[in-house]
């Protein structure tokens, strides 16, 4: 049974600082792996996908990478603002069975002006 | 439309009654799935749907609850006789063809409070 696990659980950071967001699943065996962001409330905004033939992908600030064969994921933020202020998740599909994702609990994300 | 839509946004039901979500994929997207949210928690799977089939409903916590997709477009999800622990936000998310190889898109979620 796949199992997702995100560490930490909450972090707060200053504004301008770079910081990662970890993110690990127990069965290397997956299709992709997304990173999402909900606000409070909210529903989930995907940030980025990344096939399990991938390294990494980057979107503007934002970079995630993979390496599957040891089941992490990073997520990457550069020079972060307190518009990235949310919780994120990690979730991963997983080969050999429904197309259903697998979500870790999240990493809330706390970025003071 | 542009994204995927539900309805209601707020739901509060009384213990007992029966409820009935709505899920709106976008246009197009053969997967449909729904997920439960419970409050500090990361989501978890329900049931998944390609076109009008339902290939898995391995998530679903009991008999009460029950889902749908008969035109392959708009989804119901259905649960009878709530109970408080049923409280929790309902996302539904859709995806273009086989969800393995391609990104999800999930609505704004229904929160279900049971009183």
């Amino acid at each position: 049974k796949q199992e997702v696990t995100q560490i930490p659980a909450a972090l707060s950071v200053p504004e301008g600082e770079n910081l990662v967001l970890n993110c690990s699943f127990t069965d290397s065996a997956i299709y992709n792996l997304q990173w999402f962001r909900q606000d409070p409330g909210k529903g989930l905004t995907s940030l980025l996908l990344i096939q399990s033939s991938q390294r990494e992908q980057t979107s503007g600030r934002l970079n995630a990478s993979l390496d599957k064969s040891s089941g992490r994921s990073t997520l990457y933020i550069a020079a972060s603002q307190p518009g990235d202020s949310a919780t994120y998740l990690c979730a991963v599909s997983t080969q050999g069975g429904s197309e259903k994702l697998v979500f870790g609990k999240g990493t809330k994300l706390t970025v003071n002006p | 439309g542009a994204g995927v839509s539900q309805s209601p946004r707020y739901k509060v039901a009384k213990r007992g009654q029966d409820v009935a979500l709505r899920c709106d994929p976008i246009s197009g997207h053969v997967s449909l799935f729904w997920y439960q949210q419970a409050l500090g928690q990361g989501p978890e799977f329900l049931t998944y749907f390609q076109n009008e089939a339902q290939l898995d409903k391995s998530g679903l916590p009991s008999d009460r609850f029950f889902a749908e997709r008969p035109e392959g477009s708009v989804s119901t999800l259905k649960i009878q006789r709530t109970q408080q622990e049923d409280s929790a936000v309902y996302l539904c998310a859709s995806s273009l063809t086989l969800a393995g190889e391609n990104e999800q898109f999930f609505g704004p979620g229904t929160r279900l409070t049971v009183l």
